[in-house]
């Protein structure tokens, strides 16, 4: 199994709270990936990053941010949590830019905003 | 984002019997690829096959095969002998040459009755 930890699993907060997730690799792949999934739209992609410090927004980027300051850790940051953020979030990594390269996924966050 | 369209949210199927999940998509790019992850109840996202868009065989790993139809524009995850086990929800994606993002269509849930 790919070396990603997902922190914290599960998480509950409340409206206009910021929140932050954590995505840490031990596999010293480039590329790493937020993904949201929420029933009827499969995964969506929030943010990717191809380097350390090198981000890029994805199809549903909106009331998200992203940090990525050394290679193995990858931060996703609600500024102020809306209940349309309520889903679980997948972050996933990749050794190269490739369309025949598969995604290693983490295990997920659910995380509930009230 | 490309476009992923999985028409069948739920099916059933019986145990030791073949099942077919289909998948098309649209893209313009001249080469990209196709995957199958699989998502059973406890959350996380399993990587099941892989066919290049100039691959000239269809895809096979074990008991799953992916019937690819380019022209079609389709490409159906078929599960042969079914089992207990594969019940879950089971998500077609697409990463194309121009962008390398992975795009997930909404998935089929599957449940294998005994």
């Amino acid at each position: 199994d790919a070396g990603i930890t997902q922190s914290p699993r599960h998480k509950v907060t409340e409206t206009g709270t910021p929140v932050t997730l954590r995505c840490h690799q031990t596999e010293n792949h480039r590329y790493m990936y937020w993904y949201r999934q929420d029933p009827g739209h499969g995964l969506r992609l929030i943010h990717y990053s191809y380097g350390v410090k090198d981000t890029d927004k994805g199809e549903v980027s909106d009331g998200y941010s992203v940090s990525r300051s050394k290679t193995e850790d990858f931060l996703l940051t609600l500024e102020s949590a809306t209940s349309s953020q309520t889903s679980v979030y997948f972050c996933a990594i990749s050794p190269r830019d490739s369309e025949n390269e598969k995604l290693f996924f983490g295990s997920g966050t659910q995380l509930s905003v009230l | 984002a490309q476009k992923i369209t999985q028409t069948q949210p739920g099916m059933f199927v019986q145990e030791k019997e073949a099942v077919t999940l289909d998948c098309t998509y649209d893209t313009s790019d001249p080469s990209y690829g196709l995957f199958w992850y699989k998502q059973p109840s406890s959350g996380e996202m399993i990587f099941l096959i892989y066919q290049g868009s100039y691959d000239q065989q269809n895809a096979t790993e074990g008991r799953y095969s992916l019937n690819f139809q380019k022209a079609r524009k389709s490409a159906n995850l078929v599960i042969s002998a079914s089992q207990l086990g594969d019940s879950a929800m089971y998500f077609c994606a697409m990463r194309p040459i121009n962008d390398y993002k992975l795009s997930f269509g909404a998935g089929t849930t599957v449940t294998v009755r005994a």
